[in-house]
C-alpha cells in the first residue's frame, strides 16, 4: 500500500548548524508534499509544501527539494535555532485523493 | 487558532465506557479526518470523510465510529471495543478537491483510560 518513510527518527544539531530530514514515498500518483511541525503537546502546523511540478522551494531558513524520479523529498533548515526544536512530519498526497500519507516523524533537537 | 476546534481538551474514560470527541470547523471544508497519535509516534488515520453523510475507514478504525451529519461537524466515538484508547486524538480538515490542499489540525484531545 501507500507508504512514506522518513529518516532520521531523531536528529540533534548545534545551534547555527543545518538540519536535513529525508523522506521517500511509494505512490507515484503523489503530487503534493507538505511538511508539518509539531511542538510538544500542540497541533501539527504546515511550515512549507511543494508540488510535483517544482523541484525546490524556499522560505527564509527552510527549503524543500523534490526528486520525483527517485520519489525522494527533503526538508532543509539552515541556521537552526532552539525554537526549531520540534517533531517534523513529511507527507504525500495523491492527485485527486483525499488521503494524506504521513511519515513517522523526526524529532529535532537544537542545542544552544 | 480559530477555524477548527476540538473538545474536550482532556478526557478520562473508565473501562467499558463509550466516549465521544467533538470536532467542529468553520472553514467550509469538505473533507475531515481523525488521527490517533501515541507518545513519540506518528499520525495514524482512524476515519475520514469527503462529504456530508459519507465516511471511510482509515488504517486503525476498529473500536471507533464516526458520523458526518453536518459539514461543520465530525464527532468520533471511542467505543468499549477499543482496548487501548489512551492517546492524543487529532481532528483535521481540508478544503477543495484534489491533492493540493493542506490539512488544518485542531488542538487535539488527550484521552486517558482510568
Amino acid at each position: 500500500g501507500e507508504n512514506v518513510e522518513q529518516h532520521p527518527s531523531t536528529l540533534s544539531v548545534q545551534e547555527g548548524d543545518s538540519a536535513v530530514i529525508k523522506c521517500t514515498y511509494s505512490d507515484s500518483a503523489s503530487n503534493y508534499f507538505p511538511w508539518y511541525k509539531q511542538e510538544l503537546g500542540k497541533r501539527p502546523q504546515l511550515i512549507i509544501d511543494i508540488r510535483s511540478n517544482v523541484g525546490e522551494k524556499k522560505d527564509q531558513r527552510i527549503a524543500v527539494t523534490l526528486n520525483k524520479t527517485a520519489k525522494h523529498f527533503s526538508l532543509h533548515i539552515t541556521e537552526t535555532q532552539p525554537e526549531d526544536s520540534a517533531v517534523y512530519f513529511c507527507a504525500a498526497s495523491p492527485t485527486g485523493g483525499f488521503k494524506t500519507i504521513f511519515g513517522a516523524g523526526t524529532r529535532l533537537f537544537v542545542k544552544a | 487558532d480559530g477555524g477548527i476546534t476540538q473538545s474536550p481538551k482532556y478526557l478520562f474514560r473508565k473501562e467499558g465506557q463509550n466516549v465521544t470527541l467533538s470536532c467542529e470547523q468553520n472553514l467550509n471544508h469538505d473533507a475531515m479526518y481523525w488521527y490517533r497519535q501515541d507518545p513519540g509516534q506518528g499520525l495514524r488515520l482512524i476515519y475520514y470523510s469527503q462529504i456530508v453523510n459519507d465516511f471511510q475507514k482509515g488504517d486503525i478504525a476498529e473500536g471507533y465510529s464516526v458520523s458526518r451529519e453536518k459539514k461543520e461537524s465530525f464527532p468520533l466515538t471511542v467505543t468499549s471495543a477499543q482496548k487501548n484508547p489512551t492517546a492524543f486524538y487529532l481532528c483535521a480538515s481540508r478544503g477543495g478537491g484534489g491533492g493540493y490542499n493542506e490539512q488544518f489540525f485542531g488542538p487535539g484531545t488527550r484521552l486517558t483510560v482510568l
